[in-house]
């Protein structure tokens, strides 16, 4: 079984600052991991994953992700918000191909103040 | 090319009453799952279809949920009769055949309230 764990369910920055989104999981066996983003009125999008390879991956917008296996981590960073980054982020965790659905964490609310 | 669409955007029944969902994937997609998040908790995988067969339904509540996929194409989540707790946004994803977790496009999803 998989879990996914969301450091905040609300993480407040001003415009300019460092985000950092926490997310560790648990899962018997390597994972995909994943993080979305929704913003209001709008779908989840896919911000960036890790499949295999490299462990910093970088996704859109500027965010990027480490993939710390021994600390089953995966957090979400981006040097320097934007107001428009304020939206609710979900980490996710799928095992590795097939027909593998998605656990999601429960989200995190990010919100950017002037 | 069109997304996965899904409608309506928001409903609003009483409890006891029918509400159906649909859900239009990406033309194409084989693999169209339903997704559910209630208020305050994780999204949480209902069912998973490919084409119009049921693979993997093991996420669904109970037997007051009713999914069906005719002919491949779109989807139909039907809840009946609706209950309290049945409220949340439910989503949709599709993906191609061979496509797993890490190829999946979600819709904007259906906000149901039930009162």
């Amino acid at each position: 079984a998989q879990s996914v764990t969301q450091l905040g369910s609300h993480v407040s920055v001003s415009e300019g600052a460092l985000v950092l989104l926490r997310c560790n999981y648990s899962s018997s066996v390597p994972p995909y991991l994943f993080w979305y983003v929704q913003y209001p009125n709008q779908g989840l999008q896919l911000l960036l994953k890790y499949t295999t390879g490299a462990t910093l991956v970088k996704g859109i917008n500027g965010f990027e992700a480490e993939f710390k296996k021994s600390e089953t981590s995966f957090h979400l960073t981006k040097p320097s918000a934007h107001m428009s980054d304020a939206a609710e982020y979900f980490c996710a965790v799928s095992l590795l191909s097939g027909y593998s659905t998605l656990t999601f964490g429960k989200g995190t609310m990010l919100l950017v103040s002037p | 090319e069109a997304g996965v669409t899904q409608f309506p955007s928001h409903s609003v029944i009483e409890k006891g009453q029918t509400v159906t969902l649909r859900c239009d994937p990406i033309s194409g997609h084989d693999n169209l799952y339903w997704y559910r998040r209630v208020m305050g908790k994780e999204i949480k995988f209902l069912l998973h279809f490919v084409k119009e067969s049921k693979q993997d339904e093991s996420g669904m509540p109970n037997n007051r949920f009713l999914a069906e996929r005719t002919g491949g194409t779109y989807s139909t989540l039907k809840v009946q009769p609706a209950e309290l707790e049945d409220s949340g946004v439910y989503f949709c994803a599709s993906s191609q055949l061979r496509g797993g977790a890490e190829k999946l496009f979600f819709g904007s999803g259906t906000q149901l309230s039930v009162l």
